[in-house]
């Protein structure tokens, strides 16, 4: 079956550090891949995705490439901030119809960004 | 933006007792799905739900637990005899079209059973 597998947690920073969040897969086929947020006392964001080998997916100056060759689909930021501090998920789908909100995660990574 | 919006924000509950977790999708999706987190695991997927029917299910989503779309707007899961490690925060995510849309989750329900 699907699994991944994210870094252990926490991860403490101070402010415009750059992050790392390391992510790998296992999975059949040619999964959909995934990082999500989640801010405290809120839900599940998507933050970025990629849907094929050598895709590399950002947004707000996080960016991820999916890399069939080594089943990885690590989280990097250049300079973090305060603001940036929450848990991180990665996330897997190779399902469609339906099936394709049926996501595999990771345990999530908790990131505290310090002034 | 649209939100998927849960409530309550925590419910806590007695073993034994029935209990229901409320979800209101974004309005024009058709893809409903209820994950839960128990505390310091993974977030699991528990159901899928499209065309007023079950879709796919996992393991942990046995006879204890239903889900029901009872009007245009609601989206609920019943866990109908509630047991200790049901604790575990639950979060609903809607679905606009597969692969063209990112999965919308709620903000989730705090379950507690004591």
């Amino acid at each position: 079956g699907n699994s991944v597998t994210q870094m252990e947690g926490p991860v403490t920073l101070s402010e415009e550090a750059f992050l790392t969040i390391n992510c790998t897969y296992t999975a059949t086929g040619y999964p959909s891949l995934f990082w999500y947020v989640q801010y405290p006392g809120e839900g599940l964001q998507l933050l970025l995705k990629a849907t094929k080998a050598d895709d590399k997916g950002s947004n707000k100056g996080f960016e991820a490439t999916y890399r069939k060759e080594t089943t990885s689909f690590h989280l990097e930021k250049g300079s973090v901030q305060v603001s940036d501090s929450a848990v991180y998920f990665c996330a897997l789908t190779n399902a469609g119809g339906t099936s394709y909100g049926k996501l595999t995660f990771g345990q999530g990574t908790i990131l505290t960004v310090h002034p | 933006e649209p939100e998927v919006t849960q409530t309550p924000s925590h419910q806590v509950t007695q073993m034994g007792q029935e209990v229901i977790l409320r979800c209101v999708p974004i309005s024009n999706h058709l893809y409903f799905y209820w994950y839960r987190q128990i505390l310091g695991q993974k977030v699991e997927f528990l159901v899928s739900f499209y065309n007023n029917e079950i879709s796919e299910k996992s393991e942990i989503f046995d006879d204890q637990f239903s889900v029901e779309r009872p009007d245009g707007s609601n989206f609920t899961l019943k866990i109908r005899s509630t047991k200790l490690e049901d604790s575990a925060m639950y979060f609903c995510a809607s679905l606009d079209r597969p692969l063209n849309s990112p999965l919308h989750f709620g903000n989730g329900t705090r379950l507690t059973v004591t």
